[in-house]
């Protein structure tokens, strides 16, 4: 049963537009929701997070929307830059400090 | 801020031996760590969550008498892997938090079992 789901496994952009994530949830109790990114062979970097009090959360280039009424959330990211091409996975959490539930992630590429 | 390491980041065993693998919280007090591992082009999946200075809970599936957690300080915890084999090769991430939501991984270690 997965609980987060990331439905594109693959996203390509053009240097400077925006590139958009998706991630869609099932389960009601998670009440705050993270976005990091990986490389290959590496561990995954934090890059922004979302409460669920809130519907946006905005750090630089990325932003973060949060639906949740329909159980979404999505990350932008503008302007998209080639060393942002990676495997973005979106989390999901009850509680604070609680196990991470993740997502099986989208991979960006950033073309020039 | 906020560094995580794990050591070592790459191991090859036999098959039947047991690996430790390290993970440290650098710069700041982990009150509890996580690990995790992920299988190629598949998700992280969380194995057990560790509390300093308690056992650890594991997920379903997870056997705990294979996979030893060991949370013995605010900066360190270790995951064993007893008697390894083949189909535990995979890549092992930790992470680690403190007070806030936020978990902060390490850079992952990658095992190899022949």
């Amino acid at each position: 049963d997965q609980q987060v789901k990331q439905n594109s496994p693959s996203l390509s952009v053009q240097e400077g537009r925006i590139s958009i994530l998706n991630c869609d949830y099932t389960n009601s109790m998670f009440d705050y929701f993270l976005w990091y990114k990986k490389y290959p062979a590496e561990g995954p970097t934090f890059l922004i997070s979302i409460s669920s009090i809130k519907d946006k959360n905005e750090d630089g280039r990325f932003t973060v929307f949060l639906n949740k009424s329909a159980k979404h959330l999505s990350l932008h990211i503008v302007p998209s830059q080639p060393g942002d091409s990676a495997v973005y996975f979106c989390a999901a959490s009850a509680g604070t400090a609680s196990k991470l539930t993740f997502g099986t992630g989208t991979r960006l590429q950033v073309t020039l | 801020g906020a560094v995580v390491s794990q050591h070592p980041s790459w191991v090859i065993c036999k098959s039947g031996t047991s690996v430790k693998i390290e993970c440290r919280s650098l710069d700041f007090q982990a009150t509890t760590m996580f690990w995790y591992r992920q299988f190629p082009k598949q998700s992280l999946m969380l194995m057990a969550t560790s509390n300093e200075g308690s056992k650890a809970t594991y997920e379903q599936g997870v056997e705990k008498d294979k996979f030893l957690i060991n949370h013995a300080s605010l900066t360190l915890s270790t995951l064993t892997v007893t008697s390894a084999h083949p189909e535990d090769s995979s890549f092992y991430i930790c992470s680690a938090s403190s007070s806030t939501d936020t978990q902060y991984f390490g850079p992952g270690t990658r095992l190899t079992v022949l």
